[in-house]
């Protein structure tokens, strides 16, 4: 069935450091891959996403990389800051739906 | 401002009273859908709806229903709420199905005592 596996549940990196998010995904005809972030007490917001005709995409200090190979996916963020510190769910679209992953919680110590 | 609006953000009630969160959307998209947010399970679709008077069922639509008379609105009804509708819940509109992007309501935090 469709299914979004999301590793690691919780993140904890120092200032400066990087962090990587991964999921994995089951249908092989999903085509899109957004990631939202989400502030505590806040709605979720996309913050990147990634198409299947591509295999990496970077916007400032975030990056997606893709494997329709492997149907994995990633989140790459650089130079973290105590701002990043938020949960992070990536997604996968099936047919007409799109689903998430359970999230991963972001620590970022200053 | 394009912007997705929920009603109310939050809302204590008793098992078996009747209640609507009503959604709003003031971007002329064609997809709206609901999502419950629960600890450790992530963001679980309710029901979406295509268009006026297309609707269809998610991951998780027992005990939930929706309906889509206009583009704009999309009202999430619970006609029998039990404890476990406790969650948090978000409207999300979008030009197509989640993309190029899906805005999120403010959310709504029910709880059922």
């Amino acid at each position: 069935g469709e299914n979004v596996e999301q590793h690691p549940s919780t993140l904890s990196v120092q200032e400066g450091d990087s962090a990587v998010i991964k999921c994995t995904y089951s249908d092989s005809a999903s085509n899109y891959f957004p990631w939202y972030k989400q502030e505590l007490g806040k709605r979720p917001q996309l913050i990147i996403d990634i198409r299947s005709n591509v295999g990496e995409k970077k916007d400032q200090r975030i990056a997606v990389t893709l494997n329709k190979t492997a149907k994995h996916f990633s989140l790459h963020i650089t130079e973290t800051q105590p701002e990043d510190s938020a949960v992070y769910f990536c997604a996968a679209e099936y047919g007409n739906k799109l689903v998430f992953g359970a999230g991963t919680i972001l620590r970022v110590k200053s | 401002e394009a912007q997705v609006t929920q009603n109310p953000r939050y809302l204590i009630t008793v098992t078996g009273k009747k209640l609507t969160v009503t959604c709003s959307q003031n971007m002329n998209h064609e997809y709206m859908s609901w999502y419950r947010q629960d600890p450790g399970l992530g963001l679980r679709q309710i029901y979406y709806s295509m268009n006026v008077e297309v609707t269809d069922k998610g991951d998780v639509p027992e005990g939930y229903k929706v309906s889509r008379k206009e583009k704009r609105n999309f009202p999430l009804i619970l006609e029998s709420p039990s404890p476990n509708q406790t969650s948090l819940y978000f409207c999300a509109s979008s030009l197509l199905a989640g993309r190029p992007e899906a805005f999120f309501g403010q959310g709504t935090r029910l709880t059922v005592v």
